[in-house]
């Protein structure tokens, strides 16, 4: 597609609950980031992929959160036994590779997921 | 620990006047940085970047310096626009770190 996108654009979900949120980044773009906005805050980082290497999870609050990056492409971020200081944006981002200072750098970021934990 | 940090967090101005927004970052292995511009209930829209080897990048109606004696980064909008009013965001990145680093975030609002 000709930008990142993700689904769903909103998730309500119960305390307690688990939830997925997908992220399709922008085609031949190797690395993938995930980004998490609490209300009127700048983003925190959580998870970063680039290609067939491990992820760096560093960013992840909890081990509730995990991430999965298929084929190179979509990725999946889950949300296990949700709790109500998990509500945010939930934003994705992705790069043509991701050595800072080099061209190609730029992160791109999609509409983000809007979540809301009861 | 290391932070990126914004001056004010409102700014207001007229149509028509310049604008400019202003970042101070405290780790100085940052040698990226970059300007991102977020409309309510959009995701960050990339604006304009720069690398610690410049100090100056011009883009269409917008400029960004970067000051590395005092580690400061401001955004310059020219003529701004009433579609200019949104947040703001200043990010960088620097090291081993590949991910980005962001300020909190200048709200911008353009009066008619």
């Amino acid at each position: 597609g000709a930008g990142v996108s993700q689904s769903p654009s909103n998730k309500v979900t119960e305390k307690g609950k688990d939830v997925e949120l997908r992220c399709d980044p922008i085609s031949g773009h190797t690395a993938l980031y995930w980004y998490r906005q609490s209300l009127g805050q700048g983003l925190e980082f959580l998870i970063y992929f680039q290609g067939n290497s491990a992820p760096d999870k560093s960013g992840l609050p909890s081990d509730r959160f995990s991430a999965e990056r298929t084929g190179g492409s979509v990725s999946t971020l889950t949300i296990q036994r949700t709790q109500q200081e998990d509500s945010a944006v939930y934003l994705c981002a992705s790069s043509f590779r991701a050595r800072p200072g080099a061209s190609g750098e730029t992160q791109y970021f999609g509409p983000g997921t809007r979540l809301l934990v009861l | 620990g290391e932070s990126v940090g914004l001056h004010l967090p409102t700014l207001s101005v007229q149509e028509g006047d310049n604008s400019i927004i202003n970042c101070a970052y405290s780790n100085s292995a940052s040698d990226y940085f970059i300007w991102y511009k977020q409309e309510s209930g959009k995701g960050p829209q990339f604006i304009i970047d720069i690398r610690s080897n410049m100090d100056k990048r011009q883009g269409q109606r917008v400029t960004v310096l970067l000051n590395k004696t005092v580690k400061h980064l401001s955004l310059q909008i020219a003529a701004t626009q009433p579609g200019d009013s949104a947040v703001y965001f200043c990010a960088e990145s620097g090291g081993s770190a590949r991910q980005l680093t962001f300020g909190s975030g200048t709200q911008l609002t353009v009066l008619p």
